[in-house]
Formats: structure tokens, C-alpha cells, sequence
């Protein structure tokens, strides 16, 4: 089984900020990978697919990049919307989530 | 536009069964790999089990395996998932949701349903 590891758990940051979020694969997924944005008591909404594809209406300021076993999860001048909780998940081999990052106000 | 409603939740003691439904709407059901995930209150998103769009394969987490059965009737736009000898372990949100069609990532999400299981 792939596993997936986030970093941080948590972070805290400012309106303003740009922020970084670390997902590493236990193996390949080549490109595998996306990253979701969950608030609380909502479902998850998925952000970036294939590692650095943004999905239809979500804001430029969110952007991935990695391949193979190392991906991030940038978010540009956080807005005060962004702060929620964000996974990444492989679905290169079946489906597997990362434990998750809180960004929080500082 | 695309609808996923869960449903079946509730509270269950331990070792009973559950069957959860999820109808889907606004889209071809039958085109589509339905997805169950789970989370328990407070914690991460577990992936719990996948079926093909024509039900010809199932997967399931192995936390799971054995014990929960994923299925679908394509003539009724519902994806199910039987859930059986439960223990306090499968207390959780269970969400249905469905891939993009081209990738198997989870495009549309429905909004959820709790199952606790207690005594």
C-alpha cells in the first residue's frame, strides 16, 4: 500500500502569507496526486489534480508542482477563506489520503 | 448540476449491520466510478471503497475488507454500501462521491452521513 505523508500538521499564517504544504509518497505516483480543501462539517472540494492541474474555478493563487514521491501545495496571499484544512491523495494505486494540514489564523 | 445525497446513517450497536445509499443526479450515473470515504469525527479522510461505473469491479481498504460491500444499480442512480459486523472503529461520517471520468481523483462529493456505532 502506498502511504502519504503531509507536512505540517498544522500551521498557522496571516492574510497575506504564502504558505506551503509538503505531501511525500512512500513510493512513485508519478503525477498521480491531488489536493483538497475541506471546512468544517462540509465534504471535501478538490483544488489540483495530476499534481499542478487547478481545477475550474478554483483561484490562481493555490498551485502544485512535484512528481514521483515529493509534491507541495502553495497558497499565494492567503485570504481569509483559505483557512480550512487541506489533503493531499494518491490515486495512483488505488486511493490514499495524507493525515491532513490545518492552516490557521496566526 | 451534480448531486450526491447519502443516506441510512444512524446509530448502530456493535457487530449489527448498515446499509448506506448515496442516489446521484445531474449526471450519466452509469458512465461514472463510485467512491465511499470515510471520517471519523475530528480526524482524516479514509478511503473506503471503489466500484467501476458498470459494478464489474469492486476495491476495497483493507480495514474494511470482509466486512463492507460496495454495489450500484445503475437503473436507479444509486451507489450502496452494505456494512456489516461494525465496530466503534466505523464510527464516522461516510461520504459518497465520483471521479472525474477522465482521472480517479473525486470531482463531486455528496454532503455526508453518520454512522456511530455504540452500545
Amino acid at each position: 500500500d502506498i502511504q502519504m505523508t503531509q507536512s505540517p500538521s498544522t500551521l498557522s499564517a496571516s492574510v497575506g502569507d504564502t504558505v506551503t504544504i509538503t505531501c511525500r509518497a512512500s513510493q512513485s505516483i508519478s503525477s498521480w496526486l491531488a489536493w483538497y480543501q475541506q471546512k468544517p462539517g462540509k465534504a471535501p472540494k478538490v483544488l489540483i489534480h495530476k499534481a499542478s492541474s487547478l481545477e475550474s474555478g478554483v483561484p490562481s493563487r493555490f498551485s502544485g508542482s512535484g512528481s514521483g514521491t515529493e509534491f507541495t501545495l502553495t497558497i499565494s496571499s492567503l485570504q481569509p477563506d483559505d483557512f480550512a484544512t487541506y489533503y493531499c491523495q494518491q490515486y495512483n494505486s488505488l486511493w490514499t489520503f495524507g493525515q491532513g494540514t490545518k492552516v490557521e489564523i496566526k | 448540476q451534480v448531486q450526491l445525497v447519502e443516506s441510512g446513517g444512524g446509530v448502530v450497536q456493535p457487530g449489527r449491520s448498515l446499509r448506506l445509499s448515496c442516489a446521484a443526479s445531474g449526471f450519466g450515473f452509469s458512465s461514472y466510478d463510485m467512491y465511499w470515504v470515510r471520517q471519523a469525527p475530528g480526524k482524516g479522510l479514509e478511503w473506503v471503497a471503489g466500484i467501476w461505473y458498470d459494478g464489474s469491479n469492486k476495491y476495497y481498504a483493507d480495514s474494511v475488507k470482509g466486512r463492507f460491500t460496495i454495489s450500484r444499480d445503475n437503473s436507479k442512480n444509486t451507489v450502496f454500501l452494505q456494512m456489516n459486523s461494525l465496530g466503534a472503529e466505523d464510527t464516522a461520517f461516510y461520504y459518497c462521491a465520483r471521479n472525474s471520468g477522465s482521472e480517479n481523483f473525486y470531482s463531486y462529493w455528496g454532503q455526508g452521513t453518520l454512522v456511530t456505532v455504540s452500545s
